[in-house]
């Protein structure tokens, strides 16, 4: 089992749609966690942190659950500009990063 | 605007020869830096951790003589492929943490190297 878990998709949404999708990890220590966006060939840029008690930024949710061991990301409204790779990043103890393989979203119009 | 620099964006080179690639943090020192490679269509896999001043920690099945790591300074890491072949053609990145932002990355953009 990898340490960390994605749904690779692709999702494939219409524009304005709502979406979400989870990211499991296997190590019950894991101490933090983000979500990321690569867009092609691009670096990946910091999206959102997750908190335990979730948080939110705009048209996105990032929630923790710590019993299932998973987190995930929604995304309201969803625009056209939101088409990306989503990874998500747990560090697993104070210097191990482990990112997600990535969830590949597609908005169309 | 972008807190880590990474140069060149893109090498195209012959079998065997060696490939420098640098990593800056802009405007901050990074005691740590990351170094990640990425193949089409899969998830960055961590090769090294790049620490200023020490040696690089290398990832399991990272050939450290392959991929050579120098962190001189604490805004600047290097990376280099020793005698590049074929399959060493991938997307390289690096990244740093700032300070301020614990356990957050901020990466560079990118090297796409293709060897010919």
């Amino acid at each position: 089992r990898k340490e960390v878990e994605q749904d690779p998709g692709p999702f494939n949404v219409p524009e304005g749609a709502t979406v979400a999708f989870n990211c499991t990890y296997s190590n019950s220590a894991s101490q933090s966690f983000f979500w990321y966006r690569q867009d092609c060939r691009k670096e990946p840029k910091l999206l959102m942190s997750v908190y335990s008690s979730g948080n939110e930024d705009g048209r996105f949710t990032a929630q923790l659950n710590r019993a299932s061991q998973y987190i995930s990301l929604l995304i309201r409204d969803s625009k056209l500009s939101d088409s990306a790779t989503y990874l998500c990043v747990v560090y697993s103890s104070a210097s191990k990063i482990i990112f997600g393989s990535g969830t590949r979203l597609s908005i169309r119009p | 605007g972008a807190v880590v620099s990474q140069h060149p964006s893109w090498v195209i080179c012959k079998s065997g020869t060696s490939v420098k690639i640098e990593c800056r943090s802009l405007d901050f020192q990074a005691t740590t830096m990351f170094w990640y490679r990425q193949f089409p269509k899969q998830s960055l896999m961590l090769m090294a951790t790049s620490n200023e001043g020490s040696k690089a920690t290398y990832e399991q099945g990272v050939e450290k003589d392959k991929f050579l790591i120098n962190h001189a300074s604490l805004t600047l890491s290097t990376l280099t492929v020793t005698s590049a072949h074929p399959e060493d053609s991938s997307f390289y990145i690096c990244s740093a943490e700032k300070g301020s932002a614990k356990n957050i990355q901020y990466f560079g953009a990118g090297t796409r190297l293709s060897v010919l």
